[in-house]
């Protein structure tokens, strides 16, 4: 049973163009959360979403920030005109259910330049 | 407000030594417990997991944490810790209502 992937693993953006970061959950999970984690932080919560609805989005930036997970395919963290302080790892991680153990991807190393 | 608090930012330690990373957290509700592991520029690997029953629950490789409810706390033990071991360890809670609050996290440097 293949991990959560994530893709790309590196992404190097200039200010002001868009990032666009891709998550596939774990074979059976239907659950999936997205976190960014800055330079010397902990991980932060961004949002979290099922097939096709956000359930929780208090953690994401009021704006220039936007997640989806369709029904077909993978869940997409989109940043639009990014700027330096975008520049962090961003995680994602998938779960069977809502409240049980999350199972996390390598993480999208966003540079911003 | 849910939070979580390690108290240590970098714990160093001697080869074979015994270690204990600290974590408390503050919570109205009850609480699913974990701790996770992050190797250098990889993702967060699951260690350990409280959701009910015994308090004091193992990893197959050696580290062990007990809940303790009335010192809100969920530290994390290892009786003799190896090289392998150093890398980044975070505490992390959840609600039951999806997200996880973490920690800022705990760097262990096992030194030879």
């Amino acid at each position: 049973n293949a991990g959560v992937m994530q893709n790309p693993r590196h992404l190097v953006r200039r200010r002001g163009q868009e990032a666009r970061l891709r998550c596939s959950p774990m074979k059976g999970h239907s659950h999936v959360y997205w976190y960014r984690q800055l330079p010397e932080e902990g991980l932060k919560f961004m949002v979290y979403l099922q097939k096709e609805n956000i359930i929780d989005e208090s953690g994401m930036p009021k704006e220039r920030f936007s997640a989806e997970f369709p029904k077909e395919g993978p869940s997409i963290l989109r940043i639009q005109q990014v700027v330096r302080g975008d520049s962090a790892a961003y995680f994602c991680a998938s779960s069977p259910k809502d409240f049980y153990e999350q199972y996390f991807g390598p993480g999208t190393r966003l540079t911003v330049t | 407000a849910q939070s979580v608090t390690q108290l240590d930012s970098q714990v160093p330690v001697f080869e074979e030594a015994p270690v204990e990373l600290r974590c408390n957290y503050s919570s109205s509700v009850s609480v699913y417990l974990f701790w996770y592991v992050q190797y250098p520029n990889q993702g967060l690997q699951l260690l350990l997991k409280y959701l009910s029953g015994s308090t004091l629950v193992k990893s197959i490789n050696g580290f062990e944490a007990e809940f303790n409810k009335s010192q809100t706390s969920f530290h994390l033990r290892k009786p003799s810790v190896h090289i392998s071991d150093t890398a980044e360890y975070f505490c992390a809670v959840s609600e039951g209502t999806g997200k996880l609050i973490f920690g800022q996290g705990t760097t262990l440097q096992v030194k030879p």
